[in-house]
């Protein structure tokens, strides 16, 4: 059962637009939620959080939105630029478990 | 540059070997952990260390033996791995001890067994 969902494999944004990445996820206990960003070969990096009391997060060009009722993340970067390509993995904690709960990444590609 | 070090970043091993993976930070974090990474998947978690102590294992096969010497450090001993096990191992440490989910990993170590 997975309780982190990223539906879409594969995302074309063109240079200087906005890209959106979706998450869907079924547990409504979770407490944090994260965007970790992962270049090939390369470990994951954290990109931004944002705990299950706020529905937003802004740092720089990258803002999360978060909708309870929905059970709905996304992750907006703008403007998108070339260096974003990369897979964007969605995830969450429980219970200050060490767990991360991760969805299947979406692979973002930025045209120039 | 990462402040989480893997050696080595490449291991080609055959099944019969004994080989480890090594990491190091040094941002005076107190939880470690090892992940496993397979093409096009998320990583999987297999151990978690908190103030060097082992407190998650993920039912991983016992062919994988993690150690922890110090706080700074955490090693994966392999031993009679099978090719399944090919995969990017990732070690990542964080800071606080409630989970926030901010981990940082480094670059991984990218294991083929013949």
């Amino acid at each position: 059962d997975q309780q982190v969902k990223q539906n879409s494999p594969s995302l074309s944004v063109q240079e200087g637009r906005i890209s959106i990445l979706n998450c869907d996820y079924t547990n409504s206990m979770f407490d944090y939620f994260l965007w970790y960003k992962k270049y090939p070969a390369e470990g994951p990096t954290f990109l931004i959080s944002i705990s299950s009391i706020k529905d937003k997060n802004e740092d720089g060009r990258f803002t999360v939105f978060l909708n309870k009722s929905a059970k709905h993340l996304s992750l907006h970067i703008v403007p998108s630029q070339p260096g974003d390509s990369a897979v964007y993995f969605c995830a969450a904690t429980i219970d200050s478990n060490y767990q991360l709960i991760w969805g299947a990444g979406t692979k973002l590609i930025i045209k120039p | 540059d990462t402040e989480v070090t893997q050696t080595p970043k490449h291991l080609v091993m055959g099944m019969t070997n004994k080989k480890s993976l090594k990491c190091e930070q040094h941002m005076g974090h107190r939880a470690m952990y090892w992940y496993k990474q397979k093409a096009k998947k998320p990583p999987e978690l297999m151990f978690v260390y908190s103030y060097e102590k082992l407190s998650i294992n993920e039912s991983v096969p016992s062919r994988f033996s993690p150690e922890c010497p110090n706080s700074s450090l955490l090693n994966l001993h392999l031993h009679a791995l099978q090719p399944e096990d090919s995969a990017l191992y990732l070690c990542a440490s964080s800071q606080k001890a409630a989970n926030t989910g901010e981990l940082f990993f480094g670059e991984g170590s990218r294991l083929t067994v013949l």
